[in-house]
Protein backbone atom coordinates (compact mmCIF):
# COMPACT_ATOMS: atom_id res chain seq x y z
CA UNK A 1 0.00 0.00 0.00
CA UNK A 2 1.39 3.55 -0.72
CA UNK A 3 2.33 5.62 2.17
CA UNK A 4 2.81 9.61 2.30
CA UNK A 5 5.15 11.57 4.88
CA UNK A 6 4.34 15.22 5.62
CA UNK A 7 7.36 17.04 7.73
CA UNK A 8 7.34 19.94 10.21
CA UNK A 9 3.85 19.24 11.26
CA UNK A 10 3.65 22.60 12.52
CA UNK A 11 4.67 25.84 10.48
CA UNK A 12 4.46 29.65 12.02
CA UNK A 13 5.13 32.31 9.37
CA UNK A 14 4.50 35.53 9.15
CA UNK A 15 2.59 37.01 6.34
CA UNK A 16 4.54 37.58 3.10
CA UNK A 17 7.03 34.82 3.66
CA UNK A 18 7.22 32.17 1.25
CA UNK A 19 5.66 28.47 1.84
CA UNK A 20 6.51 25.23 1.18
CA UNK A 21 5.22 22.17 2.57
CA UNK A 22 7.11 18.86 1.71
CA UNK A 23 5.29 15.85 0.50
CA UNK A 24 6.75 12.39 0.28
CA UNK A 25 4.94 9.30 -1.52
CA UNK A 26 6.03 5.52 -1.54
CA UNK A 27 4.39 3.66 -4.53
CA UNK A 28 6.42 3.01 -7.82
CA UNK A 29 3.70 2.78 -10.23
CA UNK A 30 1.76 5.53 -11.86
CA UNK A 31 0.17 8.01 -9.28
CA UNK A 32 -2.65 10.75 -8.85
CA UNK A 33 -1.38 13.35 -6.47
CA UNK A 34 -3.56 15.95 -4.26
CA UNK A 35 -3.25 18.31 -2.36
CA UNK A 36 -6.38 19.48 0.13
CA UNK A 37 -6.49 22.09 2.49
CA UNK A 38 -8.89 22.39 6.05
CA UNK A 39 -9.27 26.16 6.65
CA UNK A 40 -10.45 26.30 10.55
CA UNK A 41 -14.02 25.62 10.39
CA UNK A 42 -14.62 24.39 7.26
CA UNK A 43 -14.41 21.42 5.22
CA UNK A 44 -11.67 19.52 3.42
CA UNK A 45 -11.41 21.18 -0.05
CA UNK A 46 -8.94 20.90 -3.14
CA UNK A 47 -6.11 22.74 -3.70
CA UNK A 48 -4.89 21.08 -6.97
CA UNK A 49 -4.07 17.91 -8.38
CA UNK A 50 -1.87 16.48 -10.69
CA UNK A 51 -3.17 13.64 -12.60
CA UNK A 52 -0.57 14.43 -16.25
CA UNK A 53 1.02 16.38 -17.77
CA UNK A 54 3.14 19.72 -16.81
CA UNK A 55 4.91 18.17 -13.99
CA UNK A 56 4.28 22.22 -12.37
CA UNK A 57 0.45 22.40 -11.70
CA UNK A 58 -1.13 25.41 -10.39
CA UNK A 59 -4.19 25.50 -7.67
CA UNK A 60 -6.74 28.36 -6.43
CA UNK A 61 -5.22 30.99 -3.74
CA UNK A 62 -1.76 31.11 -5.63
CA UNK A 63 -0.62 27.98 -4.34
CA UNK A 64 1.35 25.63 -7.02
CA UNK A 65 3.03 22.10 -7.00
CA UNK A 66 5.70 20.59 -8.72
CA UNK A 67 5.73 16.82 -9.16
CA UNK A 68 9.35 15.34 -9.08
CA UNK A 69 8.85 11.56 -9.96
CA UNK A 70 12.37 10.91 -9.60
CA UNK A 71 12.60 12.13 -5.55
CA UNK A 72 8.47 10.90 -5.32
CA UNK A 73 7.61 14.31 -4.11
CA UNK A 74 4.88 16.53 -4.65
CA UNK A 75 5.90 19.77 -2.50
CA UNK A 76 3.59 22.88 -2.24
CA UNK A 77 4.61 26.30 -2.84
CA UNK A 78 3.24 29.90 -2.17
CA UNK A 79 5.76 32.51 -2.63
CA UNK A 80 4.06 35.19 -0.32
CA UNK A 81 1.31 33.77 2.57
CA UNK A 82 -1.68 35.47 3.85
CA UNK A 83 -3.24 35.56 7.38
CA UNK A 84 -6.24 33.73 5.72
CA UNK A 85 -3.48 30.78 4.17
CA UNK A 86 -3.97 29.81 8.09
CA UNK A 87 -5.13 26.23 7.88
CA UNK A 88 -4.26 22.28 7.84
CA UNK A 89 -2.89 21.06 4.62
CA UNK A 90 -2.49 17.49 3.12
CA UNK A 91 -0.84 15.80 0.67
CA UNK A 92 -2.72 12.84 -0.59
CA UNK A 93 -2.00 9.89 -3.15
CA UNK A 94 -3.32 7.16 -5.26
CA UNK A 95 -2.48 4.99 -7.85
CA UNK A 96 -4.19 5.42 -11.19
CA UNK A 97 -7.47 4.12 -11.64
CA UNK A 98 -8.30 3.04 -8.04
CA UNK A 99 -9.37 6.21 -5.69
CA UNK A 100 -8.44 4.45 -2.38
CA UNK A 101 -6.36 7.97 -1.28
CA UNK A 102 -3.15 7.68 0.88
CA UNK A 103 -3.53 10.81 3.22
CA UNK A 104 -0.42 12.83 5.15
CA UNK A 105 -0.22 13.37 8.39
CA UNK A 106 -1.45 16.64 7.77
CA UNK A 107 1.04 20.52 8.32
CA UNK A 108 -0.56 22.82 10.47
CA UNK A 109 0.35 26.22 9.10
CA UNK A 110 -0.06 29.73 11.05
CA UNK A 111 -0.11 32.51 9.05
CA UNK A 112 0.95 35.44 11.69
CA UNK A 113 -0.37 38.86 10.62
CA UNK B 1 -26.51 23.58 -4.56
CA UNK B 2 -24.81 19.90 -4.68
CA UNK B 3 -23.27 18.55 -2.01
CA UNK B 4 -22.41 16.14 0.73
CA UNK B 5 -24.19 16.00 3.80
CA UNK B 6 -23.06 14.90 7.04
CA UNK B 7 -25.32 14.52 9.99
CA UNK B 8 -25.33 15.22 12.99
CA UNK B 9 -22.53 17.70 13.09
CA UNK B 10 -21.65 16.49 17.25
CA UNK B 11 -22.48 13.45 18.52
CA UNK B 12 -22.50 12.04 21.96
CA UNK B 13 -22.65 8.35 22.80
CA UNK B 14 -22.34 6.23 25.52
CA UNK B 15 -19.83 3.58 25.45
CA UNK B 16 -20.98 0.30 24.40
CA UNK B 17 -23.65 1.45 22.28
CA UNK B 18 -23.79 1.54 18.47
CA UNK B 19 -23.99 4.78 16.47
CA UNK B 20 -24.91 5.47 13.27
CA UNK B 21 -23.04 7.99 11.38
CA UNK B 22 -25.26 9.14 7.84
CA UNK B 23 -24.12 10.86 4.82
CA UNK B 24 -26.25 11.97 1.94
CA UNK B 25 -24.63 13.39 -1.76
CA UNK B 26 -26.43 15.20 -4.14
CA UNK B 27 -23.52 15.39 -6.59
CA UNK B 28 -24.77 11.57 -8.57
CA UNK B 29 -21.54 9.96 -7.38
CA UNK B 30 -20.97 6.89 -8.06
CA UNK B 31 -18.35 6.30 -4.87
CA UNK B 32 -18.12 7.34 -1.44
CA UNK B 33 -15.85 7.09 0.94
CA UNK B 34 -15.42 7.08 5.16
CA UNK B 35 -12.54 8.70 6.45
CA UNK B 36 -11.12 9.05 10.74
CA UNK B 37 -9.80 12.36 11.48
CA UNK B 38 -7.40 11.91 14.85
CA UNK B 39 -5.17 14.69 15.59
CA UNK B 40 -1.26 14.48 13.74
CA UNK B 41 -2.96 11.13 12.24
CA UNK B 42 -4.13 12.93 8.84
CA UNK B 43 -7.63 10.88 7.34
CA UNK B 44 -7.69 6.89 7.27
CA UNK B 45 -10.03 5.44 5.33
CA UNK B 46 -12.23 2.76 7.04
CA UNK B 47 -14.54 2.16 4.29
CA UNK B 48 -15.53 2.98 0.63
CA UNK B 49 -17.87 1.92 -2.06
CA UNK B 50 -17.63 2.24 -5.75
CA UNK B 51 -21.10 1.46 -6.24
CA UNK B 52 -24.67 0.61 -5.05
CA UNK B 53 -24.92 -2.58 -3.23
CA UNK B 54 -21.27 -2.92 -3.20
CA UNK B 55 -18.15 -1.73 -0.74
CA UNK B 56 -15.09 -2.75 0.82
CA UNK B 57 -12.45 -2.17 3.66
CA UNK B 58 -10.41 0.54 4.01
CA UNK B 59 -7.41 0.83 6.10
CA UNK B 60 -9.31 0.79 9.65
CA UNK B 61 -12.23 -0.92 8.91
CA UNK B 62 -12.23 -3.01 12.13
CA UNK B 63 -15.04 -2.00 14.65
CA UNK B 64 -16.98 -0.06 11.68
CA UNK B 65 -19.68 -1.00 9.69
CA UNK B 66 -21.35 0.20 6.35
CA UNK B 67 -24.48 -0.31 3.43
CA UNK B 68 -25.16 0.85 0.22
CA UNK B 69 -28.33 0.36 -0.79
CA UNK B 70 -29.06 3.60 -2.21
CA UNK B 71 -26.20 5.70 -4.76
CA UNK B 72 -27.25 9.28 -2.41
CA UNK B 73 -26.36 7.24 0.64
CA UNK B 74 -23.68 5.61 2.76
CA UNK B 75 -23.96 5.66 6.40
CA UNK B 76 -21.81 4.30 8.88
CA UNK B 77 -22.09 2.54 12.30
CA UNK B 78 -19.62 2.75 14.84
CA UNK B 79 -19.91 -0.65 16.56
CA UNK B 80 -19.19 -1.33 20.13
CA UNK B 81 -16.09 -3.62 19.13
CA UNK B 82 -14.60 -0.03 18.03
CA UNK B 83 -11.86 -0.12 20.67
CA UNK B 84 -11.61 4.12 20.37
CA UNK B 85 -14.09 5.67 18.41
CA UNK B 86 -13.48 9.48 19.72
CA UNK B 87 -12.60 10.97 16.37
CA UNK B 88 -13.62 13.15 13.51
CA UNK B 89 -15.24 11.45 10.95
CA UNK B 90 -15.45 12.69 7.17
CA UNK B 91 -17.27 11.26 4.58
CA UNK B 92 -16.27 12.25 0.67
CA UNK B 93 -17.77 11.10 -2.61
CA UNK B 94 -16.17 10.86 -6.07
CA UNK B 95 -17.62 10.12 -9.69
CA UNK B 96 -16.20 6.16 -10.21
CA UNK B 97 -12.37 5.98 -10.71
CA UNK B 98 -13.03 3.23 -13.04
CA UNK B 99 -15.12 4.59 -15.74
CA UNK B 100 -13.26 7.92 -15.73
CA UNK B 101 -10.05 7.27 -14.36
CA UNK B 102 -8.94 9.55 -10.91
CA UNK B 103 -11.18 12.31 -9.84
CA UNK B 104 -10.93 14.45 -6.60
CA UNK B 105 -13.12 13.60 -4.01
CA UNK B 106 -15.84 15.93 -2.32
CA UNK B 107 -15.91 15.90 1.13
CA UNK B 108 -18.68 16.80 3.61
CA UNK B 109 -18.43 18.84 7.08
CA UNK B 110 -17.82 15.94 9.25
CA UNK B 111 -19.32 14.45 12.32
CA UNK B 112 -17.03 14.76 15.72
CA UNK B 113 -18.05 11.70 17.49
CA UNK B 114 -17.52 11.73 21.67
CA UNK B 115 -18.12 8.76 23.35
CA UNK B 116 -18.99 9.18 27.29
Amino acid sequence: AQSVSQHNHHVILSEAASLELGCNYSYGGTVNLFWYVQYPGQHLQLLLKYFSGDPLVKGIKGFEAEFIKSKFSFNLRKPSVQWSDTAEYFCAVTPYGNNRLAFGKGNQVVVIP
Amino acid sequence: DGGITQSPKYLFRKEGQNVTLSCEQNLNHDAMYWYRQDPGQGLRLIYYSQIVNDFQKGDIAEGYSVSREKKESFPLTVTSAQKNPTAFYLCASSIDPRAAGNQPQHFGDGTRLSIL
